[in-house]
């Protein structure tokens, strides 16, 4: 069974600064796909960013980007020129192509403050 | 973008009563559903994965006969909690997955259940 670790349940950050979240996993499948999804106080999932296993180019989608290393099954996420607006629980999922079908597999949640 | 309308947004309901969930995917083939359940300050726990005109498939430790899904048309999902207890009260989370789309997965915006 594949298994997701946020080792941070909480971080904060000065507003305009860049903060690194931290997401391992666990898998023995080759091919598969990575999220980071925010769920700012309105509870409201949404997606960040993505990645699939077989590219090597770590996705980047404006300010927020992703340090991909297949080998050691780590994913962070790096949110660069911190706003007020990013402060939320950001979650990491894994997604298998093989055994585990279409679902999703999360992390327990880092809670991101960002503070003026 | 993709749009999941999920209603009633918070309900409250009396101890022993049942009261139903819908998501509806605005624009797109909900092919499958993903059914979740959240407590404060903790990550989605998935309850059930359904796909059109299919059977819910249950997670281990989730009662079937308490948490009825129905999934009869591709934009259309229901979960109905019956005989409601205050241990059910919790933020439920559907999510649609098209078939079309490789990786995509659109989140409804929860329903806060509180049973009294």
């Amino acid at each position: 069974a594949q298994t997701v670790t946020q080792s941070q349940p909480e971080m904060s950050v000065q507003e305009a600064e860049t903060v690194t979240l931290s997401c391992t996993y666990d898998t023995s499948e080759s091919n598969y796909y990575l999220f980071w999804y925010k769920q700012p106080p309105s509870r409201q999932m949404i997606l960040v960013i993505r990645q699939e296993a077989y590219k090597q180019q770590n996705a980047t989608e404006n300010r927020f980007s992703v340090n991909f290393q297949k080998a050691a099954k780590s994913f962070s996420l790096k949110i660069s020129d911190s706003q007020l607006g990013d402060t939320a629980m950001y979650f990491c999922a894994f997604r298998g192509e093989e055994t585990s079908g279409s679902r999703l597999t999360f992390g327990e949640g880092t809670q991101l403050t960002v503070n003026p | 973008g993709a749009v999941v309308s999920q209603h009633p947004s918070r309900v409250i309901c009396k101890s022993g009563t049942s009261v139903k969930i819908e998501c509806r995917s605005l624009d797109f083939q909900a092919t499958t559903m993903f059914w979740y359940r959240q407590f404060p300050k903790q990550s989605l726990m998935l309850m059930a994965t359904s796909n059109e005109g299919s059977k819910a498939t249950y997670e281990q430790g989730v009662e079937k006969d308490k948490f009825l899904i129905n999934h009869a048309s591709l934009t259309l999902s229901t979960l109905t909690v019956t005989s409601a207890h205050p241990e059910d009260s919790s933020f439920y989370i559907c999510s649609a997955r098209d078939l079309w789309r490789n990786y995509g997965y659109t989140f409804g915006s929860g329903t806060r259940l509180t049973v009294v």
